[in-house]
């Protein structure tokens, strides 16, 4: 079975500045996606970025880039000049290429943007 | 924009109630979920289901069921709630194997 692993519980970080969300899993496929979402204290979960196990190249979204390292499983989010509206939960998942849709999601990191 | 509603933001039910979540989506959907969410759990899978009338165990099945009736509509079955079940819970929908879209959620309190 996959598992997904955020050792992080807490993290703040100053407004305007750089932080990096850990993320590590486990599986025995080779093709899979990675997922980080964001959930606001409004609850509303939100997908902030997406990775393609195939894919090299780290995705990108504006702010937010990720380091998917796929030979140790790791997979951390940087958000670049951190925001107020940056604070949430964030949460790392897995998903398998093709099958059941279900995402494995792990515990959670809650982001707190220091002004 | 892709739109996942559910039917209350908040619920308090006695133990032993049967208590019904509703969650509707928009955007003709063939995938719908419900997770439930617990603090340092993550969110965990419930149910899902693939088309109209179909139905698959999550990881934690056990004192839930499901109704899909329509595409539009999932419904997940408290059938006689306990206070372990006292939970945040989130439905979500996709396209065949695109993102999932999260509902707000509904907060449970089982008293």
């Amino acid at each position: 079975a996959q598992t997904v692993t955020q050792s992080q519980p807490e993290m703040s970080v100053q407004e305007a500045e750089t932080v990096t969300l850990s993320c590590t899993y486990d599986t025995s496929e080779s093709d899979y996606y990675l997922f980080w979402y964001k959930q606001p204290p409004s609850r509303q979960m939100i997908l902030v970025i997406r990775q393609e196990a195939y894919k090299q190249q780290n995705a990108t979204e504006n702010r937010f880039s990720v380091n998917f390292q796929k030979a140790a499983k790791s997979f951390s989010l940087k958000i670049s000049d951190s925001q107020l509206g940056d604070a949430a939960m964030y949460f790392c998942a897995y998903r398998r290429l093709k099958g059941a849709q279900k995402l494995v999601f792990g515990q959670g990191t809650r982001l707190t943007i220091n002004p | 924009d892709v739109k996942v509603t559910q039917s209350s933001r908040y619920l308090v039910k006695r133990t032993g109630e049967k208590v019904f979540l509703e969650c509707v989506q928009d955007m003709d959907h063939e995938n719908m979920f419900w997770y439930r969410q617990d603090p340092g759990l993550g969110l965990r899978l419930i149910y899902f289901s693939y088309d109209v009338k179909m139905k698959e165990k999550g990881d934690i099945p056990e004192g839930y069921s499901v109704s899909r009736e329509k595409k539009e509509r999932f419904s997940l079955i408290l059938e006689s709630a306990s206070t372990n079940q006292t939970s945040m819970y989130l439905c979500a929908s996709s396209f065949k194997f695109h993102e999932q879209y999260f509902g707000p959620g509904t907060r449970l309190t089982v008293t």
